[in-house]
C-alpha cells in the first residue's frame, strides 16, 4: 500500500504571494491531519479534517486554510506569506482519527519565504 | 489541554547498547493514545510505538519498547542494541481528540 504523498516536496516563494500544498493519504484513510514544523516552535497542529469536514483547528491565524475532497485528498492554502512561514509542513492520515489510531505522516514540504 | 515533556535535548550511545529517552506528560482526559515518532534528517516522521492509555502492558515493537507508568505520567522509550542508522531525532506525541501534542524532541546520536 502507497504511503501518504506529499507535493510539492520543495517550494520558495517570497512575501506577500499565496501557496498551495497538496497531500495524499493512504488509500481508506478518511482522515488527514496537517502540522508544521520549525526550529523555534517545534510540531504545531493545524488542522484535521475527516469525510470533507474540518474537526479541530489549531492556533494559527486566519491566513492558513485548508480544505478535503471527497476522495479524501487535502489541500492546505496559505495567502500572504511571511517570512516566519517558512517551515516544514507535515501531512498525516489515518482512517478515523480516534484516540488509539496511528497518525503516518508523509516526507513533508520544505517552504522557504523570501 | 496536553503537554509533552521531553527533557533531554541530545543524547549520546554506544552502538549496540540500549538507551532511554524520558517523556512525561499531562492531561485530564482519561483516554488517550501515547506515540513515539523517529524523525531523520530527510524530515519524515516514522511511526515507532504506541500506548493506549488503558493498556495495562508495555508495548513492545521489535528493539523498540514503551515503558508506560501511568501514576507517573510518563512514557519512556527504550531502544536496545543500539544502531547507527538509529541517529534522529525521537518525538514523542499524545493523541487526544483528532490531534497530536508533541514534545520537543530527543535528538539522539548512536556512536561507533
Amino acid at each position: 500500500k502507497a504511503g501518504v504523498t506529499q507535493t510539492p516536496r520543495y517550494l520558495i516563494k517570497t512575501r506577500g504571494q499565496q501557496v498551495t500544498l497538496s497531500c495524499s493519504p493512504i488509500s481508506g484513510h478518511r482522515s488527514v491531519s496537517w502540522y508544521q514544523q520549525t526550529p523555534g516552535q517545534g510540531l504545531q497542529f493545524l488542522f484535521e479534517y475527516f469525510s470533507e469536514t474540518q474537526r479541530n483547528k489549531g492556533n494559527f491565524p486566519g491566513r492558513f486554510s485548508g480544505r478535503q475532497f471527497s476522495n479524501s485528498r487535502s489541500e492546505m492554502n496559505v495567502s500572504t506569506l511571511e517570512l516566519g512561514d517558512s517551515a516544514l509542513y507535515l501531512c498525516a492520515s489515518s482512517l478515523r482519527d480516534s484516540t488509539q489510531e496511528t497518525q503516518y505522516f508523509g516526507p513533508g514540504t520544505r517552504l522557504l519565504v523570501l | 489541554a496536553q503537554k509533552i515533556t521531553q527533557t533531554q535535548p541530545g543524547m549520546f550511545v554506544q552502538e549496540k547498547e540500549a538507551v532511554t529517552l524520558d517523556c512525561t506528560y499531562d492531561t485530564s482526559d482519561q483516554s488517550y493514545g501515547l506515540f513515539w515518532y523517529k524523525q531523520p534528517s530527510s524530515g519524515e516522521m516514522i511511526f515507532l510505538i504506541y500506548q493506549g492509555s488503558y493498556d495495562e502492558q508495555n508495548a513492545t515493537e521489535g528493539r523498540y519498547s514503551l515503558n508506560f507508568q501511568k501514576a507517573r505520567k510518563s512514557a519512556n522509550l527504550v531502544i536496545s542494541a543500539s544502531q547507527l542508522g538509529d541517529s534522529a531525532m525521537y518525538f514523542c506525541a499524545m493523541k487526544a481528540i483528532y490531534k497530536l501534542t508533541f514534545g520537543k524532541g530527543t535528538l539522539l546520536t548512536v556512536n561507533p
